[in-house]
């Protein structure tokens, strides 16, 4: 079975402007959750969609959202870049049975903003 | 921010030699997850442990969710190079409702160096 893909792997963007990553999940998941991964903060979790409706969000500022669409792959933006926006963001797909949720995680995409 | 304690935060070791990393927290997980991450790639999950005091294994990794649900530590024996890396321990908060869906909170990990 083919795990997290997250496209695109790599991106450089100037302040300002927005941005938009991708998550496709394993095949039968339908929960992605988001999360954002730097050297100073370590792994904070950003938000999480399922049946196309976000269920739970951080606390990170509206410049970040997201979407899930009917097949469970999801999107996040992030509007008007800031330079601590540069960060390793990681999209984890699992089977929302019950809160017992095991998350899969993808490679990540790593945003630099300049 | 986080809530869990992860120690140690670095380790370096001879290859062969047993490793020993735990995660405390003042909340109740339902969940403890054990991940590995190697550099520019994300966490690849090691070990899931769903009730407390339960006591598993994957190869040479032996991990156990504490009595308390508040701890969870990780053995690795025999170690070898490949073994290099970032572990950290996750935790599933407890109860139901819109604050628990999707989310983990994460230890800060322990960098692990092995010497061949």
């Amino acid at each position: 079975k083919a795990g997290v893909t997250q496209t695109p792997r790599y991106l450089i963007k100037t302040r300002g402007q927005q941005v938009t990553l991708s998550c496709s999940p394993i095949s039968g998941h339908r929960s992605v959750s988001w999360y954002q991964q730097t050297p100073g903060q370590g792994l904070q979790f950003l938000f999480e969609y399922f049946s196309e409706t976000q269920r739970n969000k951080g606390n990170f500022p509206g410049r970040f959202s997201g979407r899930q669409f009917s097949n469970s792959r999801s999107e996040m933006n992030v509007s008007t870049l800031e330079l601590g926006d540069s960060a390793l963001y990681l999209c984890a797909s699992s089977l929302p049975w019950d809160l017992q949720e095991t998350q899969y995680f993808g490679p990540g995409t790593r945003l630099l903003v300049l | 921010g986080q809530q869990l304690n992860q120690s140690p935060q670095s380790m370096f070791i001879q290859e062969g030699e047993d490793v020993s990393m735990n995660c405390t927290s003042s909340s109740i997980f339902n969940t403890w997850l054990w991940y590995k991450q190697d550099p520019g790639e994300g966490p690849v999950l090691l070990i899931a442990l769903y009730k407390a005091g339960e006591l598993t294994s994957n190869g040479r990794l032996t991990a156990q969710f504490g009595i308390t649900r508040k701890d969870s530590f990780l053995n690795i024996s025999a170690s070898i190079p490949s073994d290099v890396g970032i572990y950290f321990c996750a935790g599933q908060p407890h109860g139901a409702g819109g604050t628990s869906y999707g989310k983990l909170t994460f230890g800060q990990g322990t960098i692990l160096t092995v010497h061949p």
